[in-house]
C-alpha cells in the first residue's frame, strides 16, 4: 500500500531564506507527483506537477524534483516571503491521488 | 481560471440527518472528486466520478453516497450523519476523463461540517 510521508511536519524560518520541503513515498510505481499549497481553512491550490518521466519542474521561486527510484521529492522555495506561509502537501498518483499529511510553513518578517 | 465552488463553507447538522454537499465546476472537467480532511490523517478520497452517472469508491466510502446527474455538478450525500463524519470536505475536478486521476486537480474552498 502506497504511503506518503512529509518531513518536517512544521517549519518556521525568517524571511529571505531558501528552504527545502521533503516528501517520500513507499511505492515507486507512480504516474506523477503533485505539490499543493493550502492556506488555513481553505482549499488546495496546485503548485507543480511532475510526470514520472521528469526529474524536475519549476514555477517562479518554486522548484520541485523527483527521484522515483529512491521514492523522494523535494520542493525548493527560493527567497522565502511571509506570503509563502501555508501548509504544503505532496501527493502521488498511482491508481488514485494519495496525499501526505503536509508541512506547515511559517515565514516570519 | 478554473472555478470549483461548494455550496456551503460551514454547516452544522444533527446526528441522523440526511446531508447534501454540493460541488459545481465551470470548466467542463470530466473528473470530479470528494475528499475529507482530518488532522493527522490528511486528505482521504471518498468517491470520484469520471463521467456523468459514473462513480467509483475511494478509500473511505462507508456512510456516504454520491450523485452526478450533470457534468458540472457532483453531490456528496451523508445518508444518516454521525459525529465521526465531522470533518472538512473538499471537492475537486480535473480535465481529462481518467479513472486514475493523473491530471492536475483543482479544489474548491471546502465545507467544514460539524455533526452534533
Amino acid at each position: 500500500k502506497q504511503e506518503v510521508t512529509q518531513i518536517p511536519a512544521a517549519l518556521s524560518v525568517p524571511e529571505g531564506e531558501n528552504l527545502v520541503l521533503n516528501c517520500s513515498f513507499t511505492d515507486s510505481a507512480i504516474y506523477n507527483l503533485q505539490w499543493f499549497r493550502q492556506d488555513p481553512g481553505k482549499g488546495l491550490t496546485s503548485l507543480l506537477l511532475i510526470q514520472s518521466s521528469q526529474r524536475e519542474q519549476t514555477s517562479g521561486r518554486l522548484n520541485a524534483s523527483l527521484d522515483k527510484s529512491s521514492g523522494r521529492s523535494t520542493l525548493y522555495i527560493a527567497a522565502s516571503q511571509p506570503g509563502d506561509s501555508a501548509t504544503y502537501l505532496c501527493a502521488v498518483v498511482a491508481d488514485k491521488l494519495i496525499f501526505g499529511t503536509g508541512t506547515r510553513l511559517q515565514v516570519f518578517p | 481560471d478554473v472555478k470549483v465552488t461548494q455550496s456551503s463553507r460551514y454547516l452544522v447538522k444533527r446526528t441522523g440527518e440526511k446531508v447534501f454537499l454540493e460541488c459545481v465546476q465551470d470548466m467542463d472537467h470530466e473528473n470530479m472528486f470528494w475528499y475529507r480532511q482530518d488532522p493527522g490523517l490528511g486528505l482521504r478520497l471518498i468517491y470520484f466520478s469520471y463521467d456523468v452517472k459514473m462513480k467509483e469508491k475511494g478509500d473511505i466510502p462507508e456512510g456516504y453516497s454520491v450523485s452526478r446527474e450533470k457534468k458540472e455538478r457532483f453531490s456528496l450525500i451523508l445518508e444518516s450523519a454521525s459525529t465521526n463524519q465531522t470533518s472538512m470536505y473538499l471537492c475537486a475536478s480535473s480535465l481529462i476523463r481518467d479513472s486514475r486521476a493523473t491530471d492536475t486537480q483543482y479544489f474548491g474552498p471546502g465545507t467544514r461540517l460539524t455533526v452534533l
